[in-house]
């Protein structure tokens, strides 16, 4: 079946160090993929997203690569501080004649240690 | 304004009650979503309005009632509903109905039935 998924449910990593989030798709037509990051209590907020023609895309301290030929993508979070504590999502867009479905993974929980 | 605004925050509604959820955007997106999310779970698509029309319903049960008054404003009118529909629900707007440039979500309802 199609899904999105995550491999790792959590990441611990010290302030300053570099965190590596990793998700796996399976639906090889897929071709726009978003990263949000969810703070307790919060809806999802969009970090970056990246489009099935590139294969990385950059952003202020965040990097995601994409793998077609494996299906898998992944975020790049430069110097994690405090504040990147939160559950990482990646989510999969997938637009049809009826509306557009946003499916997203498991989630990754981060938690930055001071 | 390039939010998407959700009232109330929390609620807290018997299994005989009826209540509506109300979600806002005023940044002219022409298709909006409504998501549920169940603690540490990733958010479920329920509905897809295009164009102020009905486009997706993913096998919601009838005692959830969506409503597109206009371009700007989405309901979620709850009827009969049960203890497990407990869950934070999270609104979303995005420019295009095929969700090419994204997606904003609002900071969503908390829903506690009991």
């Amino acid at each position: 079946g199609e899904s999105v998924g995550l491999h790792l449910p959590t990441l611990s990593v010290q302030e300053g160090d570099n965190s590596i989030i990793n998700c796996a798709y399976s639906n090889s037509a897929s071709d726009y993929f978003i990263w949000y990051k969810q703070e307790s209590g919060k809806g999802p907020q969009f970090i970056i997203d990246i489009r099935s023609n590139m294969d990385k895309r950059q952003g202020q301290r965040v990097t995601v690569l994409l793998n077609k030929t494996v299906k898998h993508l992944s975020l790049q979070i430069a110097a994690t501080q405090p504040g990147d504590s939160a559950v990482y999502f990646c989510a999969e867009s997938r637009g049809g004649t009826s509306g557009s479905r946003l499916t997203f993974g498991e989630g990754t929980q981060l938690t930055v240690n001071p | 304004d390039t939010e998407v605004t959700q009232t109330p925050k929390h609620l807290v509604m018997g299994m005989t009650n009826k209540k509506s959820l109300k979600c806002e955007q005023h940044m002219g997106h022409r298709a909006m979503y409504w998501y549920k999310q169940k603690a540490k779970k990733p958010p479920e698509l329920m509905f897809v309005y295009s164009y102020e029309k009905l486009s997706i319903n993913e096998s919601v049960p009838s005692r959830f009632s969506p409503e597109c008054p206009n371009s700007s404003l989405l309901n979620l009118h709850l009827h009969a509903l049960q203890p497990e529909d407990s869950a934070l629900y999270l609104c979303a707007s995005s420019l295009t109905m095929t969700g090419d440039y994204g997606y904003t979500f609002g900071s969503g309802t908390r829903l506690t039935v009991v």
